[in-house]
């Protein structure tokens, strides 16, 4: 089916450990983004991509790591998990490439650090 | 530090009244303002997006934009309680990329039968 899927939908892990959630479009949209949603703080950005092998970061970067190989993958990795990352994750892509466009997201990731 | 701030609520509202969200902004140069739905669980979803001061009218939602005041508010009319949901205001930077949206903490509407 189109659309925009994350995996895993739940995860519970260690501190330390790390964690790969990974993201995948199927409609070839340019921009794609990871989000983290936590109670009071909304929607806060941690990195984006504007294209396969270009990636930048967004407001809450540290801890993180992207990569973006295909168009259609974006992959997000905790490289060593703290419980301060205990969040729902979301992935996202843009209809256009302006500011007009609208984002698409997927159904999120619930992670837990132990 | 820019920021855009709701009221985290919750808001209720009776079915069939007009339910009124409100979001403010600090980035005077931000150019484009989006709304979205989440519903408990859920991912958001977009429902209206404004660009130019005054009103705009989808259906039962009105989105009004005042750039001189940093300030921009969703209007639900004659609300259902399958408007319950929280409700995020998004605003484009003013600097850097257009793509990078800010959002709010949401506002939580539950619209009571």
């Amino acid at each position: 089916d189109a659309g925009i899927t994350q995996s895993p939908r739940y995860k519970i892990t260690e501190t330390g450990r790390q964690v790969t959630l990974m993201c995948h479009q199927t409609w070839s949209h340019s921009y794609m983004f990871w989000y983290r949603q936590d109670l009071g703080h909304g929607l806060r950005l941690i990195y984006y991509s504007a294209a396969a092998d270009i990636t930048d970061k967004g407001e809450v970067p540290d801890g993180y790591v992207v990569s973006r190989s295909k168009t259609e993958n974006f992959p997000l990795t905790l490289e060593s998990a703290t419980r301060s990352q205990t969040s729902v994750y979301f992935c996202a892509s843009l209809t256009s490439g302006g500011g007009t466009g609208e984002l698409f997201f997927g159904e999120g990731s619930r992670l837990t650090v132990l | 530090q820019k920021e855009v701030e709701q009221n985290s609520g919750p808001l209720s509202v009776p079915e069939g009244a007009i339910a009124s969200l409100n979001c403010t902004y600090s980035d005077r140069g931000s150019q484009s303002f989006f709304w979205y739905r989440q519903y408990s669980g859920k991912s958001p979803e977009l429902i209206m997006f404004i660009y130019s001061n005054g009103d705009k009218e989808d259906g039962r939602f009105t989105a009004q934009l005042n750039k001189a005041s940093q300030y921009v508010s969703l209007l639900i009319r004659d609300s259902q309680p399958s408007d319950s949901a929280t409700y995020l205001c998004a605003v484009t930077p003013s600097s850097g990329s257009a793509r990078q949206l800010t959002f709010g903490s949401g506002t939580q509407l539950t619209v009571l039968p």
